[in-house]
């Protein structure tokens, strides 16, 4: 069964530094694709980062970055240079290489603080 | 180009009734995906359809049931409505092995 973990319910941050959302996995597939969705208080979901199991490069996209730690079934989100359009609820979500369906954690809301 | 479009955005309905939602994915995007969202919780998985036909469905009862049109959009029905059905429902699509779009939700409300 594929399922997905997000152990930290609530965290913050201040304007300017930097926090690591965390998210483990589990699968039996051995290549699949991992993602972090953004969905602020104005509730539309947007893709954050992508990244594919079999590319051992961390994504990146701006001040977003990924741990992808495959052995550990791991995919942390770090977010540099913090701001306050990031406050939001962070979902992690995984889909198997075999199929289309996502896996979505239970998400992190990340409160950036002034 | 068109994202993932949800009508209606808001809906209040009384316990018992029925309602439909709908959905109009990306162009060309043949797999669309229904989640409910209760109000500070996940996502909670409802649908998966691809091609016209339903590929996986969630631990929800039957009367949580929907269907893809020959157009890949979709209808998310909700019978014998309860109050626990309160909830954003959400609606994405995507195409093989790439990432899912969402649209803005529909927000019912059972009363």
């Amino acid at each position: 069964a594929q399922t997905v973990t997000q152990s930290q319910p609530e965290m913050s941050v201040q304007e300017a530094e930097t926090v690591t959302l965390s998210c483990t996995y589990d699968t039996s597939e051995s290549n699949y694709y991992l993602f972090w969705y953004k969905q602020p208080p104005s509730r539309q979901m947007i893709l954050v980062i992508r990244q594919e199991a079999y590319k051992q490069q961390n994504a990146t996209e701006n001040r977003f970055s990924v741990n992808f730690q495959k052995a550990a079934k791991s995919f942390s989100l770090k977010i540099s240079d913090s701001q306050l359009g990031d406050t939001a609820m962070y979902f992690c979500a995984q889909q198997p290489f075999t199929g289309n369906q996502f896996y979505f954690g239970t998400g992190t809301s990340l409160t950036v603080i002034p | 180009e068109a994202g993932v479009t949800q009508s209606p955005t808001h809906l209040i309905k009384t316990r018992g009734q029925q309602v439909t939602l709908r959905c109009s994915p990306i162009s060309g995007h043949t797999s669309v995906y229904w989640y409910q969202q209760a109000l500070g919780l996940g996502l909670q998985f409802l649908l998966w359809y691809d091609e016209g036909e339903e590929r996986n469905r969630g631990n929800f009862p039957p009367r949580f049931s929907g269907r893809q049109f020959p157009n890949y959009s979709s209808e998310l029905n909700v019978n014998a409505l309860e109050l626990e059905d309160s909830a954003l429902y959400l609606c994405a699509s995507s195409l093989v092995r790439t990432e899912a779009f969402f649209g803005q939700g529909t927000r019912l409300t059972v009363v």
